[in-house]
């Protein structure tokens, strides 16, 4: 079936280290691949997408790239922030009705 | 912006308690979730909704329901709380999505959370 696998963690990183949480997917057809965070004591927020091979998402400095033939979505930063220490989520919809999340990866940014 | 709003962030009740957590959303999503988040589990799907008076049961239905009136509320009911229910709910919705190639990043919006204690 349709699943999502991510790196364990925790994470520890020292500020402006170079960050990347690997994440693999199994699905069939076309589905669209997604990163969230989670802040403490929040709910999940959308951080970026990409609905197609070979798209790349991005936003607030993250990065991450559908590579079909490996089929993964690895999550990318080149100089991580205290303020990104949270929990990032891979999440993948293969017919936008079914989300299915990867068990999600902490991170922690020291000064 | 989507809003998802959950009525209660931080609720403590007895065993055996019945408990309401409700969802509201406004962006006139047809999909509606309830997922609960573990330390080491991620998250699991307890039920989701398609539409009003539809329910789906997700992996975990066991000891919940919930009902759908209209299409922005959807509530989680805990028939009689156990100590084992003890987590964060996670409230959701969506846009239908199309299948295939017409996914188009049909995404999924959460809410606040609701840190649920039973004791």
């Amino acid at each position: 079936g349709d699943s999502v696998t991510q790196m364990e963690g925790p994470v520890t990183l020292s500020e402006e280290a170079f960050l990347t949480i690997n994440c693999t997917y199994t699905a069939t057809g076309y589905p669209s691949l997604f990163w969230y965070v989670q802040y403490p004591g929040e709910g999940l927020q959308l951080l970026l997408k990409a609905t197609k091979a070979d798209d790349k998402g991005s936003n607030k400095g993250f990065e991450a790239t559908y590579r079909k033939e490996t089929t993964s979505f690895h999550l990318e930063k080149g100089s991580v922030q205290v303020s990104d220490s949270a929990v990032y989520f891979c999440a993948l919809t293969p017919t936008g009705n079914q989300f299915y999340f990867g068990t999600g990866t902490s991170l922690t940014v020291i000064p | 912006d989507v809003k998802v709003t959950q009525s209660s962030r931080y609720l403590v009740k007895r065993t055996g308690e019945k408990v309401f957590l409700e969802c509201v959303q406004d962006m006139d999503h047809e999909n509606m979730f309830w997922h609960r988040q573990d330390p080491g589990l991620g998250l699991r799907l307890i039920y989701f909704s398609y539409d009003v008076k539809m329910k789906e049961k997700g992996d975990i239905p066991e000891g919940y329901s919930v009902s759908r009136e209209k299409k922005e509320r959807f509530s989680l009911i805990l028939e009689s709380a156990s100590t084992n229910q003890t987590s964060m709910y996670l409230c959701a919705s969506s846009f239908l999505g199309l299948g295939g190639r017409g996914t188009s990043g049909n995404t999924i919006y959460f809410g606040e959370g609701s840190w649920l204690t039973v004791v």
